[in-house]
């Protein structure tokens, strides 16, 4: 059972579009990560949010804590092609992540 | 400074067969986790150890089983392969103040036919 839910589950755009990826639980979270995951290689940790509603940057990605701690959102800006991978959220429960469906981008030039 | 490494990086097997991937943790981390990913799909927790021993273990059978050694570094033994075994295996270390901050290796892809 998977108690992270992503979507979309894939994305296809152009470059300068803007996106959203959401990540769903029913669960509770004392933290939530996202990861970007390229081919052949693991997930790299891009940020962990830790409070409710907190919001958090890097250069051009956006990303959010739900106020109950258990969703969060991705929303990447003028999107480039250096940015296509997957994209895994990932709940922290005792130590172990928890981690999400996926979400794979494909961004075109 | 080496991060995390694994080997194999690929390997086939056969059904029924048992195989044994190594993970070298980042320098300075002392606890390694293991995670199966499946193709599309999220990494999946196996089990984590820390000081030589297992210390959470995730939804997985008995035919999953590991070890740690002194240095830190850490096996994973898979027995009586199945088909539905065959993923990608990461390891990712950590210190275990800072459990919650991992560093991944590029992973063992398994096939098994």
């Amino acid at each position: 059972t998977q108690l992270l839910e992503q979507s979309p589950q894939f994305l296809s755009i152009q470059e300068g579009e803007n996106l959203t990826v959401y990540c769903n639980s029913s669960s509770v979270f004392s933290s939530l990560q996202w990861y970007r995951q390229e081919p052949g290689e693991g997930p790299v940790l891009l940020v962990t949010v830790v409070t409710g509603g907190e919001v958090k940057k890097l250069k051009r990605l956006t990303f959010q804590f739900g106020d109950a701690r258990k969703d969060s959102s991705l929303h990447i800006t003028a999107a480039q092609t250096g940015d296509t991978g997957l994209y895994l959220c990932a709940g922290v429960r005792t130590d172990k992540l928890i981690f999400g469906t996926g979400t794979r981008l494909q961004v075109f030039p | 400074d080496a991060g995390v490494t694994q080997s194999p990086t690929h390997l086939i097997k056969t059904r029924g067969q048992q195989v044994t991937l190594r993970c070298s943790p980042k320098s300075g981390h002392d606890t390694v986790s293991w995670y199966q990913q499946a193709l599309g799909q999220g990494p999946q927790f196996i089990f984590q150890y820390y000081e030589e021993e297992e210390r959470q273990r995730g939804n997985f059978p008995d035919r999953f089983s590991g070890h740690q050694f002194p240095n830190y570094s850490s096996e994973l033994n898979v027995n009586a392969l199945l088909l539905g075994d065959s993923a990608l295996y990461l390891c990712a270390s950590s210190l275990k103040a800072g459990a919650n901050v991992l560093t991944f290796g590029a992973g063992s892809r398994l096939t098994v036919l």
